[in-house]
């Protein structure tokens, strides 16, 4: 069984700080990764994806992937209340990039 | 980005009935969709894959019976869940993508309430 582990949260982090998301997986084939980002009973929308170890950076957004330890991180600068949502991390295992395995997600609270 | 439609956003239907979903890519052919559902505080399960002009394939679990796909054109495919009951309630998600290496793009989802 392909898993693919994030804790559920709420991470509470205050405006302006950095916030840190954490996503595991477990099968050392997957081939790339994707951050979403879902507001209550909406749709999630792709923040952002990357498939090479090391750092990919779009504007606030850092995603960072460790292959040997099968982890993959985002990282928020500058948090603002509008990114508070739940963050997915989701994992491509066959090949077919839009064919994704989801976590369950992190609550993020960006507080005042 | 490509747009996907999903329609309708919300239906509430009486058990035992059968309810549709559409999901339409607007401006891209779509060879591949996706059917994902959605309980209250979980992921996104996937429930089924469709290529345009073949069968849909079901991830282990899934009634195929019960949740019948049908992607008949490269900008259509769709839902339908029949005989719905309570347990059916959830929020169901389409993706469609151009291409077996492409990014999928999401609809709005679908809120379905059976009472």
């Amino acid at each position: 069984q392909k898993e693919v582990e994030q804790n559920s949260g709420p991470l509470s982090v205050p405006e302006g700080a950095i916030a840190s998301l954490n996503c595991t997986y477990s099968d050392r084939g997957s081939q790339s990764f994707f951050w979403y980002r879902q507001y209550s009973g909406k749709s999630p929308e792709l923040i952002m994806f990357i498939y090479s170890n090391g750092d990919k950076e779009d504007g606030r957004f850092t995603a960072q992937l460790n292959k040997a330890s099968q982890y993959v991180s985002l990282l928020i600068r500058d948090s603002q209340p509008s990114d508070s949502a739940t963050y997915l991390c989701a994992v491509n295992y066959d090949g077919t990039a839009s064919k994704l395995t989801f976590g369950t997600g992190t609550r993020l609270q960006v507080t005042l | 980005g490509a747009v996907v439609s999903q329609h309708p956003s919300r239906v509430i239907c009486k058990s035992g009935t059968s309810v549709k979903i559409e999901c339409r890519s607007l401006d891209f052919q779509a060879t591949t969709m996706f059917w994902y559902r959605q309980f209250p505080k979980q992921s996104l399960m996937l429930m089924a894959t469709s290529n345009e002009g073949s069968k849909a394939t079901y991830e282990q679990g899934v009634e195929k019976d019960k949740f019948l796909i049908n992607h008949a054109s490269l900008t259509l495919s769709t839902l339908t869940v029949t005989s719905a009951h309570p347990e059916d309630s959830s929020f169901y998600i389409c993706s469609a993508s151009a291409g077996r290496s492409t990014e999928a793009f999401f609809g709005q989802g679908t809120r379905l309430t059976v009472v």
